[in-house]
């Protein structure tokens, strides 16, 4: 099956900052999803991204399908954007979401 | 328009005990899905449901049972449960592929401990 690969797995910032999470995959996708899980653990919905780019407020996702990988940008941060941010891709041949690992992000105040 | 709902929030079972996760959503969409989330980790698929009347194997379906009993409704039945299922169990939902977007949505979870 399609691997999914997220870095770095862990990234601690102070509140201000910027910064850029990764994720390669391994085939074909037809979809690409980025979620945020707060720390409730409820999956939040960022970004709906098979290709090209989408921003929402301070966030950004880019997908190169061709080369396959995502980013996501994340602007000025903030404490509440702590938690985990999962990628997850779906194969051409279904609709089923493989996930990949996570990034921990810690924003500091 | 709640969106993915789950019950129960939590549930402690006994070794061998059986219980039935429940799932609803009220988005109108065909497909629907059972994860699990282990600690540490992300979400594995255990099974899912493409359209009303199938349902079709994940990556971890032993020990699982699913029924999709509407297009509402989708439930996750475990018949003998071991400790190697606590977990936090997520349903989600989507439009079928091929009509519109393929976007998942979540619901809450249920967070279920086998003693």
């Amino acid at each position: 099956g399609i691997q999914v690969e997220q870095s770095p797995p862990d990234l601690i910032l102070q509140e201000g900052a910027n910064s850029t999470l990764r994720c390669n995959f391994s085939d074909s996708v037809n979809n690409l999803q980025w979620f945020h899980q707060n720390p409730w653990g409820q999956l939040i919905n960022l970004f709906y991204i098979p290709s090209g780019t989408k921003q929402n407020g301070r966030l950004s996702a880019t997908t190169v399908a061709t080369e396959r990988y995502s980013l996501l940008y994340i602007s000025s941060s903030q404490t509440t954007d702590s938690g985990v941010y999962f990628c997850a891709v779906g194969e051409t041949s279904g609709s089923r979401l493989t996930f990949g690992e996570g990034t921990q992000l810690t924003v500091n105040p | 328009n709640a969106g993915v709902t789950q019950t129960p929030k939590f549930q402690v079972l006994k070794t061998g005990q059986s219980m039935t996760l429940q799932c609803a959503q009220d988005m109108n969409h065909n497909s629907m899905y059972w994860y699990r989330q282990d600690p540490g980790m992300g979400l594995r698929l255990i099974y899912y449901s493409a359209s009303e009347g199938t349902t079709d194997k994940g990556e971890v379906p032993n020990g699982y049972n699913v029924s999709r009993l509407n297009k509402r409704e989708f439930s996750l039945r475990l018949e003998s449960a071991a400790p190697s299922q606590t977990s936090v169990y997520f349903c989600a939902s989507s439009e079928a592929p091929g009509q519109g977007t393929n976007e998942q949505f979540f619901g809450p979870g249920t967070r279920l401990t086998v003693l």
